[in-house]
């Protein structure tokens, strides 16, 4: 089945350094990517659509300059979270998805989920 | 907006029971996706199964099934004679389709923690 991995799979760091979470599809191309945020025994919510050559779409409330996404090629999205500060601390999730097949829906298109980066900052 | 409610925060039942998990979900949309994800204490979201809106047959799986119901915007999970393992927080999700087939961003609901006492 379709892989994701990210890297780092836990981080601490300082208040007002920056950090970068890597997400990467391993055996397929992923010209969408999604990055969510969970706080801990909370729900997971999505930050942004990352799409491959593009500028990433960011849900309301979620601030672009502090997070950054960078969808360079088809297997990589990279979120780098700039100036981090304590409320920041929280389990990233990226999840990837296949290119749709022309004409409609398939089975198998889907989103396949990393497991998670654990961001803690002190 | 779409809108996934999970009304029962923690479920815990002994071992061998059966248990059902709610989902009710808000969309305007007459196309959308429903799923629902299982997430271990390592965190990382396992897939269980997604259910296109316009495709209403229950599913059973081994010892999960599904029950979607338009009618009342309901789509539950239950677990026949649970175990130890099904013990995780599990995720109802909803999401729109895109143009070129497939899913969009998923909206979660709250989630529900099931606890299975041995």
């Amino acid at each position: 089945g379709a892989v994701v991995s990210q890297h780092p799979s836990r981080v601490i760091c300082k208040s007002g350094t920056s950090v970068k979470i890597e997400c990467r599809s391993l055996d397929f191309q992923a010209t969408t990517m999604f990055w969510y945020r969970q706080f801990p025994k909370q729900s997971l919510m999505l930050m942004a659509t990352s799409n491959e050559g593009s500028k990433a779409t960011y849900e309301q409330g979620v601030e672009k300059d502090k997070f950054l996404i960078n969808h360079a090629s088809l297997t990589l999205s990279t979120l780098t979270v700039t100036s981090a500060h304590p409320e920041d601390s929280s389990f990233y999730i990226c999840s990837a998805r296949p290119p749709g097949l022309a004409g409609g829906t398939t089975s198998t298109d889907t989103q396949y989920f990393g497991p998670g980066t654990r961001l803690t900052v002190l | 907006a779409q809108k996934v409610t999970q009304a029962q925060t923690e479920i815990s039942v002994v071992e061998k029971e059966d248990v059902t998990l709610d989902c009710v979900y808000e969309t305007r949309d007459t196309t959308y996706y429903l799923f629902w994800y299982k997430q271990p204490p390592s965190g990382e979201l396992v897939f269980l199964i997604r259910r296109n809106s316009f495709d209403e047959q229950n599913e059973i799986s081994g010892r999960y099934s599904w029950n979607f119901q338009k009618s009342t915007s309901s789509f539950n999970f239950t677990i026949t004679a649970s175990q130890v393992v099904d013990s995780a927080v599990y995720f109802c999700a909803l999401s729109e389709p895109y143009s070129g087939g497939g899913a969009d961003g998923l909206t979660f609901g709250k989630g529900t923690h099931l606890i299975i006492q041995p």
